[in-house]
């Protein structure tokens, strides 16, 4: 099953313009990370927020987290063709065990066009 | 290290074959993943490896799926009497020890993407 949502399903812009997903999710998590998907291709980590971080750079991405509401947002800056992807959050959440895994959201469609 | 590889990256089978496929995680991760991800969705978790050890099977994992990860290095997943619901993108992804796994993410191969005819 899926751990949460994410909004919107699917995002057109166009290059140079801002692109903004949000993920939420349901349980308590120890850190979310970003992954990117190209068609039919495996997913790609883009960047890793703790739990207790609020907000995160790498490059032209920027990632907040609200452990409060359960949300978390991916930004992309100036955006390229090139960012036309699939976009999905997850999350992990360690057990008392110690076993890891990532539950992902259902995607974020987005299509830059040139 | 050129990453996670998977083996093959398309198989079309008939209705009722078995099918093995194979992942190559990076040398020094001693975590792997299996997840299945179907058009438009988002991965599902199917099983977990720490180094041979497997450590939590899904529920989606039914008895005609297996894993094994012999000396802990390569994988592989078998699916037996494979029916139409098992067309999917079979990922594999490894990732580092647990002390360190906050720090970074996981490492995913191609896929393999399965059609059941």
């Amino acid at each position: 099953s899926q751990q949460g949502e994410e909004d919107p399903q699917a995002l057109s812009i166009q290059e140079g313009e801002n692109a903004t997903m949000n993920c939420s999710y349901k349980t308590s998590i120890n850190n979310l990370q970003w992954y990117r998907q190209n068609s039919g291709r495996g997913l790609v980590h883009l960047i890793l927020i703790r739990s207790n971080e609020r907000e995160k750079h790498s490059g032209r991405l920027r990632v907040t987290l609200d452990t409060s509401k359960k949300s978390s947002s991916l930004l992309i800056t100036a955006s390229r063709a090139a960012d036309t992807a699939s976009y999905f959050c997850a999350t992990d959440a360690e057990r008392n065990t110690g076993f890891q895994k990532l539950v992902f959201g259902t995607g974020t469609r987005l299509l830059v066009s040139p | 290290d050129t990453g996670v590889s998977q083996d093959p990256r398309h198989k079309i089978t008939k209705r009722g074959q078995n099918v093995t496929f194979r992942c190559d995680p990076i040398s020094e991760h001693n975590r792997l993943y299996w997840y299945r991800q179907t058009l438009g969705q988002g991965p599902e978790f199917l099983t977990y490896f720490q180094n041979e050890a497997q450590l939590e099977k899904s529920r989606l994992l039914s008895d005609r799926f297996s894993a094994e990860r012999p000396k802990g290095s390569f994988s592989t997943l078998e699916i037996q009497r494979t029916e139409q619901g098992d067309s999917a993108m079979y990922l594999c992804a490894s990732s580092r020890i647990q002390r360190e796994s906050h720090l970074y993410g996981y490492t995913f191969g191609s896929g393999t993407r399965l059609t059941v005819v």
